[in-house]
């Protein structure tokens, strides 16, 4: 069974920190995902990468970094977290293809950003 | 307009009934799909994938419209544990990317 872990199901920063989600899958999947989820605007992709040191923009980049030295492990970096970062992050993961293949996601992380 | 679109609910029906969500698709070069299922305050979970001839799996049946550019969710019989929100999920192939609509929910009362 796929695992994707992902390593705090809660966090509490403050605006301008840097903060780190870090996200393990178990599989061997070439495609990692992260997305936030927000009420009224569902699943939103910020980021993915198909393959280590590989990234690409998803849909709203805008204040976020991520980083694949390692084929498990995809991690996502809000540079300086404002209040409008607070959220739900979920990371994701699948082989082949984003669409051919469906994602196996993590539990979440709830972050709120005071 | 959305890329994806649902009827976000809720969907109030009581046990042992039968409910049905649609989902519409604005790209016709849409080519997969797919229903997640998403309990309160956890990750979504794939619930089954969507295929041209229409598939069923159980008290679930899922049917594809290109035509009409929908997709849709049979649920029979419907149990307590049914309650959930269930996304539509479409691959846009020519982007690479799934893209998520926002999600119907359903409640099954006692």
């Amino acid at each position: 069974d796929v695992k994707v872990t992902q390593s705090s199901r809660y966090l509490v920063k403050r605006t301008g920190e840097k903060v780190f989600l870090e996200c393990v899958q178990d599989m061997d999947h070439e495609n990692m995902f992260w997305y936030r989820q927000d009420p009224g605007l569902g699943l939103r992709l910020i980021y993915f990468s198909y393959d280590v040191k590989m990234k690409e923009k998803g849909d709203i980049p805008e204040g976020y970094s991520v980083s694949r030295e390692k084929k498990e492990r995809f991690s996502l970096i809000l540079e300086s977290a404002s209040t409008n970062q607070t959220s739900m992050y979920l990371c994701a993961s699948s082989s082949f293809g984003q669409g051919d293949s469906p994602l196996h996601f993590g539990n979440g992380t709830r972050l709120t950003v005071t | 307009r959305k890329e994806v679109e649902q009827d976000p609910g809720p969907f109030n029906v009581p046990e042992g009934a039968t409910v049905a969500f649609n989902c519409t698709y604005s790209n016709s070069a849409s080519q997969s799909f797919f229903w997640y299922r998403q309990d309160c305050r956890k990750e979504p979970k794939l619930l089954m994938s969507v295929y041209s001839s229409g598939n069923e799996d159980g008290r679930f049946t899922a049917q594809l419209n290109r035509a009409s550019q929908y997709i849709s969710l049979l649920i029979r019989d419907s149990k307590l544990s049914d309650s959930a929100t269930y996304l539509c999920v479409v691959n846009m192939r020519s982007t690479g990317k799934l893209i998520f609509g926002q999600g119907t929910t359903l409640q099954v009362k006692p």
